[in-house]
């Protein structure tokens, strides 16, 4: 366990529908990260916050996605009118800003639409 | 964030060392290495990083090249709950591209 807790850990959702991720980052860190990751590939940078700012947003992060960072501490990942391509994992993670400070991920958030 | 190289799988028997190797020759002089390992199903998790100096730690040592265009990742003593995917990161510390750029790692597969 890092720390970094992230929920619901699997979704099950029917292809038009809306869901939310919810991530609790490691208190007091900083920044913090969404990747996403399909079967058999590596993680993908999708954003990342420093504190309540979203500071960097990836292409794959399109029009139907949305993260937030209200108060600087939990962050939410909405994906709206989901597609079956959107089934994978979203992984979150966190750092102290600082040049060696290690991200940390929590255990992943499944999602499948069908 | 320079891209990096790895076999895409390996074997190594329980209890012996397993050496993971990394290419990363269009490494920047502010790039640390990280690795982390994936188990199946569960997110990343970090074992050592480095930027020119060899680190070892509870988990893992790393040996970074002279000229860091290549790093070794060491688990002294595997064991089988060691399987899973091992992947080489190179990023730059604080100021620079935020995002770990994760290729598709080496699968290590601990044989008993």
């Amino acid at each position: 366990d890092t720390g970094v807790s992230q929920n619901p850990r699997h979704k099950i959702t029917k292809r038009g529908q809306n869901v939310t991720f919810r991530c609790d980052p490691i208190s007091e860190h900083n920044r913090l990260y969404w990747y996403r990751q399909t079967l058999g590939q590596g993680p993908e940078f999708l954003t990342y916050f420093q504190n309540e700012a979203q500071l960097e947003k990836s292409r794959l992060l399109s029009d139907r996605f949305s993260a937030e960072r209200p108060k600087g501490s939990f962050s939410t990942l909405e994906i709206q009118r989901t597609e079956q391509g959107d089934s994978a994992m979203y992984l979150c993670a966190s750092r102290l800003r600082g040049p060696e400070n290690t991200i940390y991920f929590g255990e992943g958030s499944w999602l499948t639409v069908v | 964030d320079a891209k990096t190289t790895q076999p895409p799988s390996m074997d190594c028997a329980e209890g012996r060392a397993a050496n993971l190797p990394c290419n990363h020759s269009t490494i920047s002089g502010n790039e640390y290495v990280y690795w982390y390992r994936q188990i199946h199903s569960q997110g990343p998790q970090y074992i050592i990083h480095g930027l020119k100096n060899n680190e070892t730690n509870e988990m893992a040592s790393l040996i970074i090249t002279e000229d860091r265009k290549s790093s070794t990742l060491i688990l002294p003593h595997a064991t089988l709950r060691d399987t899973a995917v091992y992947y080489c990161i190179v990023r730059v510390g604080d100021f620079g591209n935020e995002k770990l750029t994760f290729g598709t790692g080496t699968r290590l597969t601990i044989i008993p």
